[in-house]
C-alpha cells in the first residue's frame, strides 16, 4: 500500500515550457486534490476532483489544467510555465478517519521555472 | 484577511517541556479541524483531528477546540527533538474544496 505517489520529484523548466505532474493513489479514495505550497503562504488548492470524471477549480487555478484519468490517477498540467509557478506541488486524496474526512498527501514535486 | 491564522514562529522549547501551538479561523461554519506535522522537505502528515468543542488527547498530543472563540490549539507534552517541525492547522467547512490551511508554526525542541 503505497498511499499517494507523485512523479517527478524534481523538475526544472524554462519559461514557456509545458509539463505534466502525475499523481496516483491506491486507497480507493473518491476525492483527489492538487495544492501548491509557497513560503509563508501555506497550502493553496489549485484544483480538486470529487470523483472520477469530475474536476473543479480551487483557490488558484490560473495557468493550470487537470485530468482525472480514472479513480486512481489525477494529473496536473502546466501548458506554458511561468516563474510565478515555481513552487512545491502536493497531490492529496481524502478518506474518512475517526468519523471525519481528511486528506493524505503525496511526497511532493519541487518545480523551478527559470 | 487570512482565513486560518497561525503564529509563524519559530517557537523554541526545551526538551521535556510543553509546546503550545495556536490557530484561529474566520469561518464560523467550519466543522472539522486538523493538525498536520511537516518535516523540512517532506509532505504534511496528519497527527490530530477534532470535530467538537473540548479536548482530544492522543498520546503526547492534545487538541483543543473552542468554536465560540474560533480557536483551535495543539499541546505537545514532554516535547522531544524529533517533534521539531512545522505544524499546519487546517480547517474544513464541510465540502471537498473547502479545506483551508494556515501558513504553519515552526517548532524547535532543543535538547
Amino acid at each position: 500500500n503505497a498511499g499517494v505517489t507523485q512523479t517527478p520529484k524534481f523538475q526544472v523548466l524554462k519559461t514557456g515550457q509545458s509539463m505534466t505532474l502525475q499523481c496516483a493513489q491506491d486507497m480507493n479514495h473518491n476525492s483527489m486534490y492538487w495544492y501548491r505550497q509557497d513560503p509563508g503562504m501555506g497550502l493553496r488548492l489549485i484544483y480538486y476532483s470529487a470523483s472520477e470524471g469530475t474536476t473543479d477549480k480551487g483557490e488558484v487555478p490560473n495557468g493550470y489544467n487537470v485530468s482525472r484519468l480514472n479513480k486512481r490517477e489525477f494529473s496536473l498540467r502546466l501548458e506554458s510555465a511561468a516563474p510565478s509557478q515555481t513552487s512545491v506541488y502536493f497531490c492529496a486524496s481524502s478518506g474518512v478517519v475517526a468519523g471525519g474526512e481528511t486528506q493524505y498527501f503525496g511526497p511532493g514535486t519541487r518545480l523551478l521555472v527559470l | 484577511q487570512k482565513e486560518v491564522e497561525q503564529n509563524s514562529g519559530p517557537l523554541s522549547v526545551p526538551e521535556g517541556a510543553i509546546a503550545s501551538l495556536n490557530c484561529t479561523y474566520s469561518d464560523r461554519g467550519s466543522q472539522s479541524f486538523f493538525w498536520y506535522r511537516q518535516y523540512s522537505g517532506k509532505s504534511p502528515e496528519l497527527i490530530m483531528s477534532i470535530y467538537s468543542n473540548g479536548d482530544k488527547e492522543d498520546g503526547r498530543f492534545t487538541a483543543q477546540l473552542n468554536k465560540a472563540s474560533q480557536y483551535v490549539s495543539l499541546l505537545i507534552r514532554d516535547s522531544q527533538p524529533s517533534d521539531s517541525a512545522t505544524y499546519l492547522c487546517a480547517v474544513n467547512g464541510g465540502n471537498n474544496n473547502d479545506m483551508r490551511f494556515g501558513a504553519g508554526t515552526r517548532l524547535t525542541v532543543k535538547p
